[in-house]
């Protein structure tokens, strides 16, 4: 069963505003990480934030993670279209073994228009 | 060059032929992971490898087996395709104490 959805499934902006997505969990847990995959490709690992921190930047990206609302969110601001692809929250959960599997969402289509 | 490598790119077989994936790795990760994905599922893990001679269930691992002899490597096998497998595969790799996980550039499995 899916432990994160996104939220929204598609967004289109165009090049030069920011693109705000939204990532629910379940249960309980250690770090959330988003990623992107751009069309045909592999997943490429963009930021994680541990469950003790509040929020994250890097570079033009900022996550927030609220774990009173199992939720997180990610910004990208001054989008290009390069910045155009599938983005992904994973979670990681449990202790051992079981924090080595990231359970991933759905995910979120981000068309970014030149 | 280094990185994370999948074989083959594509693949077309039949319901109830064995196919093999294969997925190589050249950072010696400890971990190695399969996932598959679906429209409408994202990625859903379906086995694991802490170390060489390592593995565990994922989510989806009903009709697959995998193996690791050595820690590049790490193969998944369908042992008798469903049409239902039609996906594509992704192999993943991460160290034992970092969290990023590194993705390959998956195997597009297509069953008739």
């Amino acid at each position: 069963s899916q432990q994160g959805e996104e939220d929204p499934q598609a967004l289109s902006i165009q090049e030069g505003e920011n693109a705000t997505m939204n990532c629910s969990y379940k249960t309980s847990i250690n770090n959330l990480q988003w990623y992107r995959q751009n069309s045909g490709r592999g997943l490429v690992h963009l930021i994680l934030i541990r469950s003790n921190e509040r929020e994250k930047h890097s570079g033009r990206l900022r996550v927030t993670l609220d774990t009173s609302k199992k939720s997180s969110s990610l910004l990208i601001t001054a989008s290009r279209a390069a910045d155009t692809a599938s983005y992904f929250c994973a979670t990681a959960s449990g202790s051992g073994g079981a924090t080595n599997k990231l359970i991933f969402g759905t995910g979120t289509l981000l068309a970014v228009q030149p | 060059d280094a990185g994370i490598t999948q074989s083959p790119r594509y693949k077309i077989t039949e319901t109830g032929r064995q196919v093999t994936l294969m997925c190589h790795q050249t950072w010696s990760h400890s971990y190695m992971f399969w996932y598959r994905q679906d429209l409408g599922h994202g990625l859903r893990l379906i086995y694991y490898s802490a170390a060489a001679d390592i593995t565990d269930k994922g989510e989806v691992p009903d009709g697959y087996v995998v193996s690791r002899s050595k820690t590049e490597n790490f193969p998944l096998t369908l042992e008798s395709a469903t049409r239902s497998q039609t996906s594509v595969y992704f192999c993943a790799s991460r160290t034992g104490v970092g969290n990023e996980q590194f993705f390959g550039p998956g195997t597009r499995l297509t069953v008739l």
